[in-house]
Formats: C-alpha cells, structure tokens, sequence
C-alpha cells in the first residue's frame, strides 16, 4: 500500500521568509499528487496538483511544488511567506494503475507565520 | 462551484449511541469518501464509495458502516460510538476520471462522551 511521510510537523517563519514543506510517497507507478491547505476554521481546499507533465507545477497564492519522480517526492515552496498563510499543509497522493480512487494522504504539516 | 455538505458542524454523543453523519454532494460526482482527521495522524480513509449502493473498506474501517442508496448522498454510521471515535470528521466527492481532485466538506467534529 502506498504512503505519504511529511517530515515537518510544526514550522514557524517570520514574515517574508520562504518555505520548503517536504513531501516523499511510496508507491513505484504512475501517481497523482496533491497539496490541500486547511486554514483555521476552513475546509480543506485544493493548493495544487500534479497529474502529468511539466514537473514544475504552480497553485493558488503564490505556492508552487516540484515532483521529482527519482526522489518520489512533491515539495510545496513559496518564496514569500505572509501572516495569511498560517493554516495546516497536507500532502496526498493517489495511485493511478491500481483503481483506487482514495486519496491518501501525509499526517500534515502545521505552518505558523509570525508577523 | 462543487458543494459538499456534512449536516451537522458539531456533534456529541454518548458512549453506545448509534450516529449517523451526514454528507450531501451537488456536482453528481460518483465517488464519495469518508476520512477522519486527527492531530499528528492526518487524514485516514475510513471508507469509499464508487457507485449507488457500492462501497469499499478504507484503511480503518473497524466500528464504522456506510450507507449509499443515492448519488449524492454518503452516509457514514456509527454503530455504537465509543470514546475513540472522538474526532473530526471529514466526506469529500470527486467524478469518476482519472485526473481528477477530492472537493470536501467543512467536517464534523464528533465528540463521543
């Protein structure tokens, strides 16, 4: 079965500082690969996504992540944090040759921006 | 925008007690899931549903069943809540292609006493 690791439970940065979330899946196929972002009181919503292509793949907000097939990891980067972006990251992943249709995903990444 | 609705924000139930949580979609997506959200743990598919009356077992499917007689309805039962069941609850749809992204609800946050 497949598995997502997010090293980083807890980051704290200040205004202005980039951010590196990492992201590492075990699974050997074909993958889709997500970032939601849950700000405090709010649903989970869709950050990013990588389906096939440019590797290099840009979301909402200013955020964008990497999938790097040899590492099997999917960082989420932004060059420039705000107080805004205070929420919980989650990254997930979805196998595309074993027809499971469920996401799994990360334990999340709980990211305070401090003003 | 697709909307996915969980009927209830907070809930709270007592040990033994038989709970339904509630999720309604409006973009007839075909597949339905139910996750738990707890904190360090993230999000734990519990089950998942492909079709009207269809379901699979997720990866923690142990205390809980399902119910989907319509599309745009999942439903996720508690047959006898226990305190462990303590959690946010969380229903997400998506369609049925495989390039596809989950939509989800705001969550229930169940509280079992």
């Amino acid at each position: 079965a497949q598995s997502v690791s997010q090293h980083n439970h807890h980051v704290i940065l200040s205004e202005a500082a980039s951010l590196e979330l990492g992201c590492n899946y075990s699974y050997g196929g074909t993958v889709n690969l997500f970032w939601y972002v849950q700000y405090p009181g709010q649903h989970l919503q869709l950050l990013l996504k990588y389906f096939s292509g440019d590797p290099l793949v840009k979301g909402i907000k200013g955020f964008e992540a990497e999938f790097i097939k040899s590492k099997f990891s999917f960082n989420l980067r932004k060059p420039s944090v705000q107080w805004s972006d205070t929420a919980e990251y989650f990254c997930a992943v979805t196998p595309m040759d074993t027809g499971r249709r469920a996401l799994t995903f990360g334990s999340g990444t709980r990211l305070q921006v401090q003003p | 925008d697709v909307k996915v609705t969980q009927s209830s924000r907070y809930l709270v139930k007592r040990t033994g007690e038989k709970v339904f949580l509630e999720c309604v979609q409006d973009m007839d997506h075909e597949n339905m899931f139910w996750y738990r959200q707890d904190p360090g743990l993230g999000l734990r598919l519990i089950y998942f549903s492909y079709d009207v009356k269809m379901k699979e077992k997720g990866d923690i499917p142990e205390g809980y069943s399902v119910s989907r007689e319509k599309k745009e309805r999942f439903s996720l039962i508690l047959e006898s809540a226990s305190t462990n069941q303590t959690s946010m609850y969380l229903c997400a749809s998506k369609t049925g292609g495989l390039n596809t992204e989950a939509f989800f609800g705001q969550g229930t946050r169940l509280t079992v006493v």
